[in-house]
């Protein structure tokens, strides 16, 4: 089945630092998404991209669609402390009768004040 | 306001024993799903649905069953025929199944004593 390589697993930074983080994958997709989850919680959407070469903003963060469909990178600039938690990315190929929504295996992050 | 409501937050049980997890949403949405969350294994699909009277086996379906008689409403339960059923269970909903937006509840953890 598909499979979505993300990277780091895990980052420990200082607060105020940029922080960058991304997912690659041997097929292509038509939607990458990116996902954070806080403790005990469920995830919340953050960004889609819909575009081969799509550059998204969101407040502090950005991510990108690559362009060959197989990767897209999430960034968050000037970390504060509630952006810790775990970040998850989501690659979709929908069409027809069969549903397929790959998640990544997630990027834990933590922020010190 | 609308949301999606996952119950109980916590669930112990013994082995042997089924289970069911409520999940209920007023978003309107047509599709539903539940993932299965394992400490650094990221979101696995237990069984979605894109319709009401309607649902399909997802990756890791073995051990578990669904319904959905309701627009609003697809349980999960867990049987014993489960090997390893511990774990944080989400369920989630789309408007439509063709889209990775999905809304998450706030998850249920079972325990297997």
């Amino acid at each position: 089945g598909q499979q979505l390589n993300q990277s780091p697993q895990s980052m420990f930074i200082q607060e105020g630092e940029d922080v960058s983080m991304n997912c690659t994958s041997s097929s292509i997709f038509n939607t990458w998404l990116w996902y954070k989850q806080d403790p005990g919680e469920g995830p919340v959407l953050l960004i889609a991209l819909y575009k081969a070469g799509e550059l998204t903003s969101n407040g502090r963060l950005t991510a990108q669609f690559g362009i060959t469909r197989k990767d897209s990178f999430l960034n968050i600039s000037a970390s504060i402390p509630s952006d810790v938690g775990i970040y998850f990315c989501a690659g979709l190929n929908s069409g027809g009768s069969n549903y397929k929504l790959t998640f990544g295996k997630g990027t834990l992050l933590t922020v010190n004040p | 306001d609308g949301g999606i409501t996952q119950s109980p937050k916590y669930l112990f049980r013994k082995e042997g024993q089924n289970v069911t997890l409520s999940c209920e949403q007023n978003l309107n949405h047509d599709a539903m799903y539940w993932y299965r969350q394992d400490p650094g294994q990221g979101l696995r699909l237990i069984y979605y649905s894109q319709i009401v009277n309607d649902f399909q086996k997802g990756d890791i379906a073995e051990g578990y069953s669904v319904s959905r008689e309701k627009k609003e409403s697809f349980p999960l339960t867990v049987t014993s025929a489960q090997k390893n059923p511990t774990a944080f269970y989400l369920c989630a909903s789309s408007m439509s199944a063709n889209t990775g937006e999905l809304f998450f509840g706030e998850g249920s953890r079972l325990t297997v004593l």
